[in-house]
């Protein structure tokens, strides 16, 4: 069973602050890795996705992997209380599959 | 790009009616499209893939004769709960994956079942 673990949270950081959000997961030879935003009440949207160890940056997210640790994190940067929703961590597992295994989810609240 | 809508967002229904519900790539084509059903304050819970022109996979626990799934072109997906009961009360999500990276999941606006 592939899993993917998120601490639900949930994580309140005050507004400006840089929130980072955890991801593990099981499978070791999984590929890729995505973070998802999702409000309440609406579905989820596509933020970051990473590949390769290390650090990717796109504006003020930054997402994280260590393939070793099996360990993907998201940075976000200045935190706006627009920030607030739930994150989700995706993992494509590995054997060719195309189908992502999802975390719970951790709820984020960013606070004035 | 990659817009992806459903429809319709709401839709109240008595219980023992079907509903139908629209997943459309708007801006691609989209070799595959997911069904998903979330619960309050729970993940993501996949039902099935549908692949464009085949039969759908069914996850474990998914009733395939009462959750419909057809995949009838590249930018269409649609569901059909049969005879809905109030438990079938849930956000119903598509996505779709873009032709050639069908991994990068893009997803629907939602729609939220209630069974009366």
């Amino acid at each position: 069973q592939k899993e993917v673990e998120q601490n639900s949270g949930p994580l309140s950081v005050p507004e400006g602050a840089i929130a980072s959000l955890n991801c593990t997961y099981s499978d070791r030879g999984s590929q890729s890795f995505f973070w998802y935003r999702q409000y309440s009440g609406k579905s989820p949207e596509l933020i970051m996705f990473i590949y390769s160890n290390g650090d990717k940056e796109d504006g003020r997210f930054t997402a994280q992997l260590n393939k070793a640790s099996q360990y993907v994190s998201l940075l976000i940067r200045d935190s706006q209380p627009s920030d607030s929703a739930t994150y989700l961590c995706a993992v494509l597992p590995s054997g060719g599959s195309y189908i992502p295994t999802f975390g719970r989810g951790t709820s984020l609240i960013v606070h004035p | 790009g990659a817009v992806v809508s459903q429809h319709p967002s709401r839709v109240i229904c008595k219980s023992g009616t079907s509903v139908k519900i629209e997943c459309r790539s708007l801006d691609f084509q989209a070799t595959t499209m997911f069904w998903y059903r979330q619960f309050p304050k729970q993940s993501l819970m996949l039902m099935a893939t549908s692949n464009e022109g085949s039969k759908a996979t069914y996850e474990q626990g998914v009733e395939k004769d009462k959750f419909l799934i057809n995949h009838a072109s590249l930018t269409l997906s649609t569901l059909t709960v049969t005879s809905a009961h109030p438990e079938d009360s849930s956000f119903y999500i598509c996505s779709a994956g873009i032709q050639g990276r069908s991994y990068e999941q893009y997803f629907g606006p939602g729609t939220r079942l209630t069974v009366t």
